[in-house]
C-alpha cells in the first residue's frame, strides 16, 4: 500500500529566511503529488501538484517543490518565508489510477519574527 | 482557481438531534467527493467516499448509519451527522475531485465545526 511520510512534526524558521519541507513517499508507480496548506481553523489549500514532466513545479505564494524519484521525495521549498506561512503543511499522493489522497502526518510550521 | 465551498463554517447543536453539512463544487463537476475528519493537531481522517447517485464507500470503522451521506448530484455532496453526541464534535471537511481536471486534482473546502453540546 501507499504511503507518505513527513519527517518534521515542527519547523520553526525566521522571518525572511529560507523553508525546505521534507515528504518522502512509497508507492511502486510514480504517484500524482501534491502539497496543502492549512491554516488554523480553515480547510486545506492546494499549493502545487506534479503529474508528469518537469521535476521542478513551481506553486502558488512562490512555493516549489522537487520531485526525485530515486529518493521517492518531493519535497517544498520557500526561499523566503513570509509571517503568514505560519500554518501547517500536508503533503499528500493519489496512485495514478486510484481516487484517494494519501496524507503525510503535516509539518507545522512557526515563523519568528 | 477551482472552489469547493461548505456551509455552515459553524454549528452548534443539541445532542440527539441531527446536523447536515453541505459540500459544494462551485465551479467544477466532482462525481467523487470524500469527507474527512480532522482532530486537533492532527492529520485529516477519510470518512466515506461519496460517488454521485450511488452508495458512499465507508472507512472501516466509520458509522454509515450515523453518518448519512448523499451525493445527489454532480455539485453537491452532504454530510449528515444523525442522533448528535459530544464525541461528534470535531471539524468536518469535504473535498472534490475535478472531472475536468487534469490527473486527479483534489480540492478541499473550507472545513466546518461541529460542536455538540
Amino acid at each position: 500500500a501507499q504511503s507518505v511520510t513527513q519527517p518534521d512534526i515542527h519547523i520553526t524558521v525566521s522571518e525572511g529566511a529560507s523553508l525546505e519541507l521534507r515528504c518522502n513517499y512509497s508507492y511502486g508507480a510514480t504517484p500524482y503529488l501534491f502539497w496543502y496548506v492549512q491554516s488554523p481553523g480553515q480547510g486545506l489549500q492546494l499549493l502545487l501538484k506534479y503529474f508528469s514532466g518537469d521535476t521542478l513545479v513551481q506553486g502558488i505564494k512562490g512555493f516549489e517543490a522537487e520531485f526525485k524519484r530515486s529518493q521517492s521525495s518531493f519535497n517544498l521549498r520557500k526561499p523566503s518565508v513570509h509571517w503568514s506561512d505560519a500554518a501547517e503543511y500536508f503533503c499528500a499522493l493519489i496512485k495514478a489510477a486510484g481516487n484517494k489522497l494519501t496524507f503525510g502526518g503535516g509539518t507545522r510550521v512557526l515563523v519568528k519574527p | 482557481g477551482a472552489v469547493v465551498s461548505q456551509h455552515p463554517s459553524w454549528v452548534i447543536c443539541k445532542s440527539g438531534t441531527s446536523v447536515k453539512i453541505e459540500c459544494r463544487s462551485l465551479d467544477f463537476q466532482a462525481t467523487t467527493m470524500f469527507w474527512y475528519r480532522q482532530f486537533p493537531k492532527q492529520s485529516l481522517m477519510l470518512m466515506a467516499t461519496s460517488n454521485e447517485g450511488s452508495k458512499a464507500t465507508y472507512e472501516q470503522g466509520v458509522e454509515k448509519d450515523k453518518f448519512l451521506i448523499n451525493h445527489a448530484s454532480l455539485t453537491l455532496s452532504t454530510l449528515t451527522v444523525t442522533s448528535a453526541h459530544p464525541e461528534d464534535s470535531s471539524f468536518y471537511i469535504c473535498s472534490a475531485r475535478d472531472d475536468g481536471g487534469p490527473g486527479n486534482t483534489i480540492y478541499f473546502g473550507e472545513g466546518s465545526w461541529l460542536t455538540v453540546v
